[in-house]
């Protein structure tokens, strides 16, 4: 298994820019979610999926967009990048109230 | 609102030294609790997860409890190795597999 993947690794953008962020499980989870971490904030949830067509918002999750149509896949869209969302990005899967498993991350600039 | 908060920020101790991490949260509905590792530049590695029924858990020289009546976990380290030097994150599930962390406790063990 590859556990949770995502890509790019690196990233970055010009301010008024859009991207999308992809992951991808292959262990059939059914709960995805997007967080961000910023120095001193720690991390916070973006946006999560409780299954695939079911997204809801998590804490911060203005300037974003996500979809689920499949199990494996969890794509975060920005839809006009900003300064205030450079930050590290990290999605996690998991199954039932089981462990989460975290994805490498994607460190995004926006100047 | 669920707070977590994690005490100390940061700890140095020599190589050998038992050590105890502290978590403590505000809302005591919860469903689990995740004790995470990361490195630096790097993702988060799931360590240990206590489910809201249990008190503790262990895995190897790490040991975990829970207390919510208190609001408290404590994440303890024996016989500290240079490898464990890393951040230590809390993390409380909060239903749908939503994680609220703690800013973290940054661990340098030297030799």
């Amino acid at each position: 298994n590859a556990g949770v993947t995502q890509t790019p690794k690196f990233q970055v953008l010009k301010t008024g820019q859009s991207m999308t962020l992809q992951c991808a499980q292959d262990m059939n989870h059914e709960y995805m979610s997007w967080y961000r971490q910023d120095p001193g904030m720690g991390l916070r949830l973006i946006h999560y999926s409780v299954g695939a067509g079911i997204t809801d918002q998590g804490e911060v999750p203005n300037g974003y967009n996500v979809s689920r149509s499949t199990t494996e896949d969890f794509p975060l869209r920005l839809l006009s990048a900003a300064p205030s969302q450079t930050s590290v990005y990290f999605c996690a899967s998991s199954y039932g109230t089981d462990t989460q498993y975290f994805g490498p991350g994607t460190r995004l600039t926006v100047l | 609102k669920q707070e977590v908060t994690q005490i100390p920020a940061a700890l140095s101790v020599p190589e050998g030294e038992n050590l105890v991490l502290n978590c403590s949260f505000t809302d005591s509905a919860i469903y689990n609790l995740q004790w995470f590792r990361q490195d630096p530049g790097k993702g988060l590695t799931s360590l240990l997860l206590i489910q809201s029924s249990q008190r503790e858990q262990t895995s190897g020289r790490l040991n975990a409890s829970l207390d919510k009546s208190s609001g408290r976990s404590t994440l303890y380290i024996a016989a500290s190795q240079p490898g464990d030097s890393a951040t230590y994150l809390c993390a409380l599930n909060t239903g749908f597999q939503k994680l609220v962390f703690g800013t973290g406790t940054r661990l340098l063990v030297s030799p």
